[in-house]
């Protein structure tokens, strides 16, 4: 266990309005990634970063912006949320790249109404 | 183009035996491939992994196997347990992808008593 905490666990909110979501880790961990899991979809990349101010798109961006300004903290931020925003996120963080496993978060739900 | 892919949505067994979950991948890039298992609200967490330069490895009752020139692998549990209902994810990674992983769709266990 990495000591990952998602910030908030759960959050409705209107179509168009921005919304962030945060990841905190204590473990020193370099990578962090950004999920979302959707029926039929398994997981899915949206954003990773490589260290504090590195970040690049995964799979499926569009719509969505990252920032990580400290080690510990990767926010995910969609910047008008729409309904095919609808999802559950997870962050997850990996000490190197390579031969080892990535640790999850408990996941945020978010509604988008 | 699902890279990997997890072709049974749901798997029954009866307690104490052996569960098998398949995993397929179409990558030749992908080296590394891990199992992950999904309990309802939870984050996934690390089961097990092996390298491509291995074909099997062994972590209790879980062991996976990989057949490169199939391109498969498989996740076996002995003995099943009920504990072990959850859904379980195949994912893999390619050297110089910053770690980033592709996830099959997901496997539902069922393991009844």
């Amino acid at each position: 266990d990495a000591g990952i905490t998602q910030s908030p666990r759960h959050k409705v909110t209107e179509t168009g309005t921005p919304v962030t979501l945060r990841c905190h880790q204590t473990e020193n961990h370099r990578y962090m990634y950004w999920y979302r899991q959707d029926p039929g979809h398994g997981l899915r990349l949206i954003h990773y970063s490589y260290g504090v101010k590195d970040t690049d798109k995964g799979e499926v961006s569009d719509g969505y912006s990252v920032s990580r300004s400290k080690t510990e903290d990767f926010l995910l931020t969609l910047e008008s949320a729409t309904s095919s925003q609808t999802s559950v996120y997870f962050c997850a963080t990996q000490r190197s790249a390579g031969y080892n496993e990535q640790f999850f978060g408990p996941g945020t739900r978010l509604t988008v109404l | 183009d699902q890279q990997v892919k997890q072709n049974s949505p749901s798997l029954s067994v009866q307690e104490g035996r052996i569960s098998i979950l398949n995993c397929d991948y179409t990558n030749s890039m992908f080296d590394y491939f891990l199992w992950y298992k999904k309990y309802p609200a939870e984050g996934p967490t690390f089961l097990i992994s092996i390298s491509s330069i291995k074909d099997k490895n062994e972590d209790g009752r879980f062991t996976v196997f990989l057949n490169k020139s199939a391109k498969h692998l498989s996740l076996h549990i002995v003995p099943s347990q009920p504990g072990d209902s959850a859904v379980y994810f195949c994912a893999a990674s390619a050297r110089g992808s910053q770690g980033n992983l592709i996830f099959g769709k997901g496997t539902k266990l069922s393991v009844k008593p």
